[in-house]
């Protein structure tokens, strides 16, 4: 069974500081990685995907095949980027349906 | 462009009633989901769509549950009779057809049943 396993349900960092967010999976094969994020007031939106490599409003994620986990890093948080975070994953190929884990919310201290 | 709206945003009806929720994906997308978050837990794929045909519905969590997608623009979402373990919000989201993977969510309709 594939599932999604985010730690921390609200993580609280000051302003300037590095943030990490945390994700670990289990899934048979080689899956989709995604970080979802919900601003207050909007909707879910995708943030980064591993497959891209892309550093998103200064996130990255690196995939650890290893330990199965795809921590979402910024070195330096802002306060607009307090949000809830969404770690998710899919299958390859064809259209996946995603499973996402339960989400952190991150607070960022002025 | 409009990204994918739901209506209603917010429904509040008695156990035993009836709700049909509505999506309306990105003009063009074929694919079209719905999910789920439950208070307290995460978001649970429900089903999906290619067009008018239901390509995956393993997520649908019981026979209550009824999801069309006529002629493959919208999608309704019935729950018929709802229990009070059905309360959460209801996503929809859509996606292209194409090697992208990215799905665009709608607000969700929050749905609580008392």
């Amino acid at each position: 069974a594939q599932r999604v396993t985010q730690p921390e349900k609200l993580l609280s960092v000051f302003k300037g500081a590095p943030v990490e967010l945390k994700c670990n999976y289990s899934y048979s094969g080689s899956p989709e990685l995604f970080w979802y994020v919900q601003y207050s007031r909007q909707r879910l939106q995708l943030l980064l995907r591993h497959i891209s490599r892309e550093s998103i409003k200064g996130f990255t994620a690196d995939l650890n095949k290893g330990e199965t986990s795809f921590h979402l890093k910024k070195p330096f948080a802002q306060e607009e980027d307090s949000a809830m975070y969404y770690c998710a994953l899919s299958g390859r190929g064809g259209y996946q349906k995603v499973t996402f884990g339960t989400g952190t919310k991150l607070q960022v201290i002025p | 462009e409009a990204g994918v709206t739901q209506f209603p945003s917010h429904s509040v009806i008695e156990k035993g009633q009836t709700v049909t929720l509505r999506c309306d994906p990105i003009s063009g997308h074929d694919n079209l989901y719905w999910y789920r978050r439950v208070m307290g837990k995460e978001i649970k794929f429900l089903l999906h769509f290619v067009k008018e045909s239901k390509q995956d519905e393993s997520g649908m969590p019981n026979n209550r549950f009824l999801a069309e997608r006529t002629g493959g623009t919208y999608s309704t979402l019935k729950v018929q009779p709802a229990e009070l373990e059905d309360s959460g919000v209801y996503f929809c989201a859509s996606s292209p057809t194409g090697p992208s993977y990215e799905q665009y969510f709608g607000p969700g309709t929050r749905l609580t049943v008392t």
